[in-house]
C-alpha cells in the first residue's frame, strides 16, 4: 500500500526565517513522482514543487527547495525566506506508477508565518 | 478557461437531499479527478476520469455516489440521500494525461445541515 506521512500538524515561523516541514511516505514502486502542494484559505490547491524519484538532484523553485532521501522515504519541504504569504496548509503527496494517475495525501502542515 | 472551475463554491444542503457538483477542467485536459477532504484530514480520492476510458471509481465511498463526465469535458458528481458525513469539500482537479501532477478548482464546501 501506499502511504504519505505528515507527522507536524501545525508549525509556525517568523516571517524572513527558515523552516522545514516533514514528510515520510511508503512505496513499493521504483518510479514514482513527489509533490507538495499548499492551500491558502481560498481552498485552491496549488503546486509549490515536485520531484522524479529517479532524479537525485533535489528540486529548487525560487525560496522552496525539497531535501529527497529515497532511501530513507523522505521528502522534506524547506522554505527560505518565509513570508507572510506562506501561510496556508501543506500537503505532501505521491504519485506512483499505474494506469489510475490517482494522487495519495497525507494529512498537511498548517504554517503559520508571523510578522 | 483558464482554469478549473467548480459550481457552486458552497452548498447548504438538507439531510436526505439530492446534490450535484459541477467541474469544468481546463480546456484539452483530458484527465479529470474528484477528491474530497473533510475536516482535519488530507485529500481522500473518490474517482479519476482519463478520455474514453471507463472511470477509476474504487474511490467512492458508497453507491449513493457517483459521477459522469459529458463529451470528456464537464463532470458532475452527485450524492443521493445526503447525510451529515458527506460535509466536506470537494475539489476537481484536471491534467493533461502524460501529465504527472494536475491543477485543482477552488472546490465546493458541501454541508449537510
Amino acid at each position: 500500500a501506499q502511504t504519505v506521512t505528515q507527522s507536524q500538524p501545525e508549525m509556525s515561523v517568523q516571517e524572513a526565517e527558515t523552516v522545514t516541514l516533514s514528510c515520510t511516505y511508503d512505496t513499493s514502486e521504483n518510479n514514482y513522482y513527489l509533490f507538495w502542494y499548499k492551500q491558502p484559505p481560498s481552498r485552491q490547491m496549488i503546486l509549490v514543487i515536485r520531484q522524479e524519484a529517479y532524479k537525485q538532484q533535489n528540486a529548487t523553485e525560487n525560496r522552496f527547495s525539497v531535501n529527497f532521501q529515497k532511501a530513507a522515504k523522505s521528502f522534506s519541504l524547506k522554505i527560505s525566506d518565509s513570508q507572510l504569504g506562506d501561510t496556508a496548509m501543506y500537503f505532501c503527496a505521491l504519485k506512483y506508477g499505474g494506469a489510475t494517475n490517482k494522487l495519495i495525501f497525507g494529512t498537511g502542515t498548517l504554517l503559520a508565518v508571523q510578522p | 478557461g483558464a482554469g478549473v472551475s467548480q459550481s457552486p463554491s458552497n452548498k447548504v444542503t438538507e439531510k436526505g437531499k439530492d446534490v450535484e457538483l459541477r467541474c469544468d477542467p481546463i480546456s484539452g485536459h483530458t484527465a479529470l479527478y474528484w477528491y474530497r477532504q473533510s475536516l482535519g484530514q488530507g485529500l481522500e480520492f473518490l474517482i479519476y476520469f482519463q478520455g474514453n476510458s471507463a472511470p477509476d471509481k474504487s474511490g467512492l465511498p458508497s453507491d449513493r455516489f457517483s459521477a459522469e463526465r459529458t463529451g470528456g469535458s464537464v463532470s458532475t458528481l452527485t450524492i443521493q440521500r445526503t447525510q451529515q458525513e458527506d460535509s466536506a469539500v470537494y475539489l476537481c482537479a484536471s491534467s493533461l494525461s502524460w501529465e504527472p501532477g494536475y491543477t485543482f478548482g477552488s472546490g465546493t464546501r458541501l454541508t449537510v445541515v
